[in-house]
Parts: structure tokens; sequence; C-alpha cells
């Protein structure tokens, strides 16, 4: 069964520091992968997502993330944290179930970005 | 605008009084779904649907219903609501017609059962 792992319910950095988010899925079929962003007071919007080809995916808002297979990762990273960065980031993977497409998501990392 | 509209944004009821929260998406999706978000649980699946008349439960259906008789919209039932059932509440849908791909989601709707 398909699952995801985010490491670190929060985490904090500096304006302009490196943002990395931790996710590791679990999948017994080549995965489908994504990032999700949650802003105060707001739905889910896609970040960014890896069906096939290319490992390292480009997102909205300076974001990227790598498809490792042999670490079983999807980390998500931006090289310069903005304020406006503050959000809760959700993983997910797509699993097949009962004859259709589902999302699993992770618990969440909730994202601070201090001056 | 493309949008999931989901309503009420905020509720605060009862135990045992009836409630629906609606949902509509005007981007002639065909598949719908709820969720609900808890601290450390990350978002669950309430029901889904396929389709028209085409509904199934997803990992946390208890407590709830569903229907789906207009594409556009996906109404949530809580027939008699328990302070378990506090939480906040998404509605989503895709254009993917094998389920779940790249998702839109509704602003949430955040409830509360005393």
């Amino acid at each position: 069964a398909q699952s995801v792992t985010q490491l670190g319910s929060h985490v904090s950095v500096s304006e302009g520091a490196l943002v990395l988010l931790r996710c590791n899925y679990s999948s017994s079929v080549p995965p489908y992968l994504f990032w999700y962003v949650q802003y105060p007071n707001q739905g889910l919007q896609l970040l960014l997502k890896y069906t096939t080809g290319a490992t390292l995916v480009k997102g909205i808002n300076g974001f990227e993330a790598e498809f490792k297979k042999s670490e079983t990762s999807f980390h998500l990273t931006k090289p310069s944290a903005h304020m406006s960065d503050a959000a809760e980031y959700f993983c997910a993977v797509r699993a097949f179930s009962g004859g259709y497409n589902k999302l699993i998501f992770g618990a969440g990392t909730r994202l601070a970005v201090h001056p | 605008e493309a949008q999931v509209t989901q309503n009420p944004r905020y509720l605060i009821t009862v135990t045992g009084k009836k409630l629906t929260v609606t949902c509509s998406q005007n981007m002639n999706h065909e598949y719908m779904s709820w969720y609900r978000q808890d601290p450390g649980l990350g978002l669950r699946q309430i029901y889904y649907s396929m389709n028209v008349e085409v509904t199934d439960k997803g990992d946390v259906p208890e407590g709830y219903k569903v229907s789906r008789k207009e594409k556009r919209n996906f109404p949530l039932i809580l027939e008699s609501p328990s302070p378990n059932q506090t939480s906040l509440y998404f509605c989503a849908s895709s254009s993917d017609r094998a389920g779940a791909n790249v998702l839109t989601f509704g602003a949430g709707s955040r409830l509360t059962v005393l």
C-alpha cells in the first residue's frame, strides 16, 4: 500500500535561507508524487508534481523537488526563503484503490519564516 | 474563475443537529471528493464521487453522507454530528476521469460541534 511520511511537523528558517522539507514515500508501483501548499485560511493548491521523466521538478514560487527512487524520497527545496512562503506543505502520493486513483497525503509540515 | 466553492466557511453547531456543507465546482469536473484535516493527521478522504449518481466511501466515512445529483454539486451531510467531527473540511475536484490527480480545493469549512 502507498504511504507518505513527512519528517518534521514544524520547520523554521530565516528569510533568505534554504528551505528543505522532507518527504519519503512507499509505493509498490512507480509513483506519482505531489507537493501541495496551504496558505492561512485557504485551501490547498498544487506546488508541483512528478509523474514520469525528469526527476527534478520545478514548481511555482521558486520551489523544486527531486524524485530519488533509491531513497524513496521527494524532498521539497527552495534556495532562498521569503516571508510569503510561510504556510503548511503537504506531500502526497497517488494510489490506485478500488478501481480509481486517490491521493494519500502526509501529515503536513508547517513552515515558519522569520526575519 | 475556475473554482470550488464551499459553504459555510465557519459553523458552530450542537451534537445531533443535522447539517449540510455545500460544495460546487464550475470546471465541469467529473471527480469530486471530501476530506477532513486534523492536526498531525493530514488530509483524510471521507467520500468521493467519480460522476453523477456514483459515490463511494473513502477512508473515514463514518457519520457522513453525500449525494451527487448534479455534476457540479457534491454536498456533505452530517445527519447527527458529534464532537469528534469537529474538523476542517475540504471539498476538491479533478478533471482526471480515473480519479484524483491534480486536485482543485475549496477554501475549507471549519466545523465545531459542541
